[in-house]
């Protein structure tokens, strides 16, 4: 079956860094989303990756190692406003997307 | 302010009655999608459309229907609610279905089925 794991949750400190891993099984791959999911609200686009390597989006970053499954999400000098849940999801071979369950990021003064 | 519309913003429903969530957008979109979430799941896909005229199942389709008369509207109907479809509803779309085409989502319906 098809399968993205990612943590269930992350703590982190203001003005830190935390990176948020993914890894994914799938039948083919057409991409990597991540998105940020406030409480109650809807989810927005933050990432798209589908060479492998760093694409940096100011202070957020996302990697991709299609040869390993893997993924992650670099987050630095955290503010409050970045605690949320982040999202991973892949577009398989039939552009279908599997998303994993989210990882809610905590951010403490 | 261009996007996704949804409404209603929330709804009790008693089990056994119908119920049509609407989803509008004026993005001219193709591609449009209706997802539940629920507590330490994913997002689940239920129906989408991948163009006006046409639709799919996706995931999680039973004792859901959905239609798309139009490039805009993309509806979704609980023909006889279940407690089991207690959840939060996002209608998505996307320019496309290709690769790189993020989903632009509503802002939600959260349903409890009593």
């Amino acid at each position: 079956g098809q399968n993205i794991d990612q943590p269930t949750e992350m703590t982190a400190t203001e003005g830190a860094i935390v990176q948020i891993n993914c890894t994914y099984q799938t039948s083919g791959f057409n991409g990597l989303f991540w998105y940020q999911q406030h409480a109650g609200e809807a989810p927005t686009f933050l990432s798209y990756n589908v060479l492998d390597g760093l694409e940096e989006k100011g202070r957020f970053s996302s990697f991709l190692s299609r040869s390993k499954g893997y993924s992650y999400l670099l987050l630095k000098e955290l503010q409050m406003k970045d605690s949320a849940s982040y999202l991973c999801a892949v577009k398989d071979s039939n552009y279908q997307l599997i998303w994993g369950a989210g990882t809610k990021l905590i951010i403490k003064p | 302010i261009a996007g996704i519309t949804q409404a209603p913003t929330s709804q009790i429903l008693a089990a056994g009655r119908r119920m049509t969530l609407r989803c509008t957008q004026d993005m001219r979109h193709n591609a449009m999608y209706w997802y539940r979430q629920d507590l330490g799941l994913g997002l689940r896909l239920i129906h989408y459309s991948n163009t006006a005229g046409t639709t799919g199942k996706g995931e999680v389709p039973d004792g859901y229907s959905v239609s798309r008369a139009n490039t805009d509207d993309f509806p979704l109907t609980l023909a006889s609610a279940v407690p089991s479809q207690t959840s939060v509803y996002f209608c998505a779309s996307s320019d496309s279905t290709g690769g790189n085409s993020p989903l632009h989502f509503g802002n939600g319906t959260r349903l409890t089925v009593t």
